[in-house]
């Protein structure tokens, strides 16, 4: 089963507009991270917003917000107010602390988000 | 200036010509990781190390060989590279703190786009 679940390929958002980027996660882990990253057309990979499992409130960095739903296992991602920079492959990633793998940080496949003028 | 570096940026090689791809980070990190990004796939995870001589297999290890004898170094070795090896490679670094590990950032590389023939 996939540990981090992106559905949607791709998305488009009209300028100034609000977007919202799904994920979902799978883990037995009651301590478990969750991040945000973004990768423009150029590669780069960028880091956005990190959410523990214990943080009691929906991290927030500028633009962006998590909308975590702990029960739901959803961490998803909220661009307010979408500039054309925003244009990118968006990646959702979970970083769980047990087992061999300790540390190791799943990714989802990603979604293209490309804002329209 | 924190960061991560690859080298080289661009390559392109034959099938069964050993090369290898330098990662080096600045910021005394203990975890070093290796991925692997594909259309369609996301990035996974090749191998990684928690510590000088401390390495382990990730996701996707078969066809790859690393090595950490310094903290700041992470040489991803390709033996005898193959056409399924082409991808775009990152590097990437972390620190790991007690209790706190699953929080911190992942730094990434610019990342290596390797073709092979």
């Amino acid at each position: 089963a996939q540990k981090i679940t992106q559905t949607q390929p791709g998305m488009f958002v009209q300028e100034k507009e609000a977007v919202t980027l799904d994920c979902t996660y799978d883990t037995s882990d009651p301590s478990y991270g969750l991040f945000w990253y973004k990768q423009p057309s150029s590669g780069e990979m960028i880091f956005l917003i990190y959410q523990g499992s214990y943080d009691q409130q929906n991290a927030t960095e500028g633009r962006y917000s998590l909308n975590f739903q702990k029960a739901r296992k959803s961490a998803n991602l909220v661009i307010s107010a979408s500039q054309l920079g925003d244009s990118a492959m968006y990646f959702c990633a979970m970083r769980e602390t047990s087992g061999a793998g300790s540390y190791q940080l799943t990714f989802g496949k990603g979604t293209k988000l490309s804002v329209i003028p | 200036e924190a960061q991560v570096t690859q080298n080289p940026r661009y390559l392109i090689t034959v099938t069964g010509k050993k090369l290898t791809v330098t990662c080096s980070q600045n910021m005394n990190h203990e975890y070093m990781s290796w991925y692997r990004q594909d259309p369609g796939l996301g990035l996974r995870q090749i191998y990684y190390s928690m510590n000088v001589e401390v390495t382990d297999k990730g996701d996707v290890p078969e066809g790859y060989k690393v090595s950490r004898k310094e903290k700041r170094n992470f040489p991803l070795i390709l033996e005898s590279p193959s056409p399924n090896q082409t991808s775009l490679y990152f590097c990437a670094s972390t620190k790991l703190g007690l209790g706190q590990g699953i929080a911190y950032e992942q730094y990434f590389g610019p990342g290596t786009r390797l073709t092979v023939t």
